[in-house]
């Protein structure tokens, strides 16, 4: 079974802030998708990481996959209330399988 | 959101009573996904279908069961439900991406509570 772990559950930040949350596993995966969900709706993709090393940018935000495809991080820079959210990083495994980590919920304060 | 509707989005029910959930699609994809999602657990996935009748079971598929009859409608069911299987449900969808690469879409989950 491939376990997908979040850090940190819970983050309580500034306006202004930045932030980095983790998505560790001890499994490769094909890829690596970021979601953010919203209370009261479905997740929604924010990106997805393929290649080992890969950085992507998403205006503020920063996505990173681990050179062996088992790791990924994002990176929010000057946080705004707007970012608060659920966000969930999710491995991509054989066939069209998704395996979750257990997400981080963030606050960010004006 | 991919043409995704999700029936009931509320429910309240009884221990011991059977329940069905509905998802709807209108754009024809192969893949459908039933999730849980609980706090702290991210979204566990309860069963899959890769076409009409044909289904597989997930991660969490224990006391739930699922029917696929028609390409666009994923049917979950509870035969008895528990406390335990008090959640927010969430129904998704497989499709190719810009990047070729297959993304899940979601419905707006539907939240259940088994008292």
């Amino acid at each position: 079974t491939q376990l997908l772990e979040q850090s940190p559950q819970f983050l309580s930040i500034q306006e202004g802030e930045n932030l980095t949350v983790y998505c560790n596993s001890s499994s490769v995966f094909s890829s690596l998708q970021w979601y953010r969900q919203e209370p009261g709706e479905g997740p929604v993709l924010l990106v997805t990481v393929v290649t080992g090393g890969e950085v992507k940018k998403l205006k503020r935000l920063t996505f990173q996959f681990g050179d062996a495809r088992k790791d990924s991080s994002l990176h929010i820079t000057a946080a705004q209330t707007g970012d608060t959210g659920l966000y969930l990083c999710a491995g991509a495994g054989a066939g069209n399988m998704l395996t979750f980590g257990g997400g981080t919920r963030l606050m960010v304060k004006p | 959101d991919a043409g995704i509707t999700q029936s009931p989005r509320h429910k309240v029910t009884e221990t011991g009573t059977p329940v069905t959930l509905r998802c709807h699609q209108t754009e024809n994809h192969r893949y459908m996904y039933w999730y849980r999602q609980d706090p702290g657990h991210g979204l566990r996935l309860i069963h899959y279908s890769y076409g009409v009748k044909d289904t597989d079971k997930g991660e969490v598929s224990d006391g739930y069961s699922v029917s696929r009859s028609k390409t666009e409608d994923f049917l979950l069911t509870l035969e008895s439900a528990t406390s335990s299987q008090t959640s927010v449900y969430f129904c998704a969808i497989s499709a190719s991406g810009p990047s070729g690469l297959n993304i899940q879409y979601f419905g707006a989950g539907t939240r259940l509570s088994v008292l």
